[in-house]
């Protein structure tokens, strides 16, 4: 079975900092992939970032990028200058190639950004 | 746009109340997810299916049933509905190719009083 652990359920960032969403996972297919979901208190669910259990690179996309640590089974997501407007839950998520494909969650981190 | 939709965005209902909540996509997407959000926690699979004659349970499909009824169109029902399933219902869709993202619809508010 899959588990996601994200072990900030809170996090405080100053407005144009960097800042670093913990993640961890367990997952015995050899294929698979993670996703980052950002929701904001309006309760939509967008899609910030994958990484492919067999891409070489960390991904990256605008001020996301995620830092995949295979041997380590994490899979951070770092925002780069924070903006006021990220501020919101984050939820890690990972799907296994095989079966259902079906996406596992973390708890998620709520993130807020201060002026 | 392509896109997913769910109806009703919010809905108060009664304990014992049969309830149906939709789902429907213009993405020309096989894969549909319902998935239900309490608060504080992250997504719990419900139901899931492949196609319209592929259905199979998550890890929470006690006390909920759905329906494929073509490819763009997957329902949930709550056919005895308790407060307990008072939570916020997403519905996903997917194409099973490469990154294979799931894509959300807005969600579902479903108070059970």
């Amino acid at each position: 079975a899959q588990k996601i652990t994200q072990t900030q359920p809170g996090m405080f960032v100053q407005e144009k900092e960097a800042v670093t969403l913990d993640c961890t996972y367990d997952t015995s297919d050899p294929s698979y992939g993670l996703f980052w979901y950002k929701q904001p208190s309006s309760g939509e669910m967008i899609f910030l970032i994958y990484q492919g259990s067999y891409d070489q690179q960390n991904a990256t996309e605008g001020r996301y990028s995620l830092n995949f640590q295979k041997a380590r089974k994490s899979a951070n997501l770092v925002i780069s200058a924070s903006q006021l407007g990220d501020s919101a839950m984050y939820f890690c998520a990972n799907r296994e190639d095989t079966g259902r494909r079906a996406l596992t969650f973390g708890s998620g981190t709520r993130l807020q950004v201060q002026p | 746009d392509a896109d997913v939709t769910q109806t009703p965005r919010n809905r108060i209902t009664k304990t014992g109340k049969r309830i149906m909540l939709e789902c429907s996509q213009t993405k020309g997407h096989d894969r549909m997810y319902w998935y239900r959000q309490d608060p504080g926690l992250g997504l719990r699979l419900i139901y899931y299916s492949f196609d319209v004659k592929d259905i199979n349970k998550g890890e929470i499909s006690d006390g909920y049933s759905v329906s494929r009824q073509a490819q763009a169109k997957f329902s949930l029902s709550l056919e005895s509905a308790i407060p307990n399933q008072t939570a916020l219902y997403f519905c996903a869709t997917s194409v099973a190719t490469g990154k294979d993202e799931q894509f959300f619809g807005p969600g579902t508010r479903l108070t059970v009083l």
